[in-house]
């Protein structure tokens, strides 16, 4: 069964603007979340992550936003790029576990 | 300090033949995890392993599939009899304990 899902498979976004990803998660026992990027033909690469003891995490711009009540965490890139065109993944994983992944969304940053 | 690697990065086998897919964690790490990629989908959870022990192989298929690590040496992913729906992207991933995991660069493998 699907614990991560990533409701949209794509986002088109205009340069300079904002990029919200959204991720759902149904088992309250993941204490840690992660996003991921994905160029074709290359492993992800770890972009930012959020415990679960905290709401936000910024890193640049790129920030993390978790809601433990809805069980949803976002991600915000901004301003957006046209080199943030790429699959982005969000993780989950409770203590002791492997990371769970959701199907991914496929950001295009149009110039 | 080198990150994940694996190897190697593409992979052509002949239905029957068998697969093995290495994959060396980044110094210090001790956990390692095996992940695929199918066309059109993400990525999928296989198995989790320590050093010489297997913690979790809830996401490999029960037959053909098998993967071990070593106290020492690499990673190894297993595939015997390999079949056509066995294509895809293996990604082999490391971590310190209860820290962000880093991939490598992936496998493909191609089955005709």
């Amino acid at each position: 069964d699907q614990q991560v899902k990533q409701n949209s498979p794509s986002l088109s976004v205009q340069e300079g603007r904002i990029s919200i990803l959204n991720c759902d998660y149904t088992n309250s026992m993941f204490d840690y979340f992660l996003w991921y990027k994905k160029y074709p033909a290359e492993g992800p690469t770890f972009l930012i992550s959020i415990s679960s003891i905290k709401d936000k995490n910024e890193d640049g711009r790129f920030t993390v936003f978790l809601n433990k009540s809805a069980k949803h965490l976002s991600l915000h890139i901004v301003p957006s790029q046209p080199g943030d065109s790429a699959v982005y993944f969000c993780a989950a994983r409770k203590a002791g576990y492997a990371l769970n992944f959701g199907k991914g969304t496929s950001l295009l940053v149009t110039p | 300090n080198a990150g994940v690697m694996q190897n190697p990065r593409h992979l052509v086998r002949r239905r029957g033949q068998e697969a093995r897919l290495r994959c060396s964690p980044m110094k210090g790490h001790s956990h390692v995890y095996w992940y695929r990629q199918l066309p059109e989908e993400g990525l999928k959870f296989m198995v989790y392993l320590q050093k010489e022990n297997i913690i979790d192989e809830s996401g490999m298929p029960k037959e053909r599939f098998s993967a071990e690590f070593p106290k020492e040496g690499p990673s190894i992913l297993r595939i015997q009899q390999v079949v056509r729906g066995d294509s895809a992207a293996y990604f082999c991933a490391s971590s310190a304990a209860n820290t962000e995991a880093f991939f490598g660069q992936g496998t493909r493998l191609t089955v005709v």
